[in-house]
């Protein structure tokens, strides 16, 4: 069973818009990470945030973590159709810890 | 610099034939890792090698599945025999010193009638 759950599960929003995700999980974490997955690909990783670290930025990615509330939120800003995917947050496996992948946010971006 | 590389790409079986799955990881890396991924779900860790030696495969259902990496390089997984539920797709994913961050490969889309 997968010990993060991501919300919404799906996400329809217009072209320039923000897209919010959220995950939940219910270990602890050293560090908490975002991955991308394009129909049909591979995954890719986007961004890291140590446990230690509240908030991150990447270009138009945001970050937050919250390990009192064991929560993470990404914020994809100003929205492309590019961004269509579904995003993932994870844990590393090689930490002991069993998070590992959560369910998953399938985001589709309308042009 | 080459990504992970897998092979084959799509995979139509029967139930229960044998069916191999074959990853070559990035040059260098010693962890490498398979997942199975369901349909609209994310990937389960099925099992961890560091260099050659399995580290993790709680997850790995050994009664149909094996997976070996003899020289600590790439990787073979064998489902023998496949199940109907069997069908997903499998991810093969390596990473280097640290091993916070995992690149994956493109995926071995398995269906099995």
């Amino acid at each position: 069973s997968q010990q993060g759950e991501e919300d919404p599960q799906a996400l329809s929003i217009q072209e320039g818009e923000n897209a919010t995700m959220n995950c939940s999980y219910k270990t602890s974490i050293n560090n908490l990470q975002w991955y991308r997955q394009n129909s049909g690909r591979g995954l890719v990783h986007l961004i890291l945030i140590r446990s230690n670290e509240r908030e991150k930025h990447s270009g138009r990615l945001r970050v937050t973590l919250d390990t009192s509330k064991k929560s993470s939120s990404l914020l994809i800003t100003a929205s492309r159709a590019a961004d269509t995917a579904s995003y993932f947050c994870a844990t590393p496996p090689n930490t002991g810890n069993q998070f590992y992948f959560g369910t998953g946010t399938s985001l589709t971006v309308i042009p | 610099e080459a990504g992970v590389v897998q092979s084959p790409r799509y995979k139509i079986i029967e139930k229960k034939q044998p069916v191999a799955f074959w990853c070559n990881p990035i040059s260098g890396h010693n962890t490498l890792y398979w997942y199975r991924q369901n349909l609209g779900q994310g990937p389960e860790l099925l099992i961890r090698y560091e260099n050659e030696e399995a580290v993790d495969d709680s997850q790995l259902p050994k009664d149909r599945f094996s997976a070996e990496r003899l020289k600590g390089v790439d990787s073979t997984l064998k489902i023998q025999p496949a199940e109907l539920g069997d069908s997903a797709v499998y991810l093969c994913a390596s990473s280097g010193q640290g091993g916070e961050t995992q690149y994956f490969g493109p995926g071995t889309r398995l269906l099995v009638l």
